[in-house]
């Protein structure tokens, strides 16, 4: 089985940099993603890690340790717009679905 | 940008009858999947299907549940006699390769 834990909601102010962790357990891992979900609508994808380490896109970073089953997915120069859920979402070694965690709802004020 | 299209954006349907959910996936990909979200909880897998055949299902997907895919462009889910809990929205889902899914705008289907 696969578990895949985030917290629920997250607060942070405009212009600041924020640390959105996931945890998982899964009986085989290929690769983990995050994505953003504003309400309503559907994910879009932000990042996929299958080795260890960094990978920076812009504003986002995300960094994957296999042997700790840790992800966390780093926000920089937050933005109003960046207000919406974060999704951590696994994929086990069989097969090509992906396991998503409850999300983590990302407020940002102003 | 290409995107995965999905009809009706919403869906009201009485308890008992049968809805027919439409997905357009990406013209060149391979993968397609149904999942779905009940208001306020996880995005949940139904089914993947690859090379015109189911290749995984949840648990979630049991016999009032089906894909089809009647032609080279169209993916279907079909509900055969729906149930208050199907309510949620349904997201269709794309792939090329095995990472990089691409998702649709989603259907709201409200079961009454």
């Amino acid at each position: 089985g696969q578990n895949i834990d985030q917290p629920t909601e997250m607060t942070a102010t405009e212009g600041a940099i924020v640390q959105i962790n996931c945890t998982y357990q899964t009986s085989g891992f290929n690769g983990l993603f995050w994505y953003q979900q504003h309400a309503g609508e559907a994910p879009t994808f932000l990042s996929y890690n299958v080795l260890d380490g960094l990978e920076e896109k812009g504003r986002f970073s995300s960094f994957l340790s296999r042997s700790k089953g840790y992800s966390y997915l780093l926000l920089k120069e937050l933005q109003m717009k960046d207000s919406a859920s974060y999704l951590c979402a696994v994929r086990g070694r069989d097969g090509n679905k992906l396991v998503f965690g409850a999300g983590t709802i990302l407020r940002v004020k102003s | 940008e290409p995107e995965v299209t999905q009809t009706p954006s919403h869906q009201v349907t009485q308890m008992g009858q049968e809805v027919i959910l439409r997905c357009v996936p990406i013209s060149n990909h391979l993968y397609f999947y149904w999942y779905r979200q009940i208001l306020g909880q996880k995005v949940e897998f139904l089914v993947s299907f690859y090379n015109n055949e189911i290749s995984e299902k949840s648990e979630i997907f049991d016999d009032q549940f089906s894909v089809e895919r009647p032609d080279g462009s169209n993916f279907t889910l079909k509900i055969r006699s729906t149930k208050l809990e199907d309510s949620a929205m349904y997201f269709c889902a794309s792939s090329l390769t095995d990472y990089g899914y691409t998702f649709g705008s989603g259907t709201r289907l409200t079961v009454v």
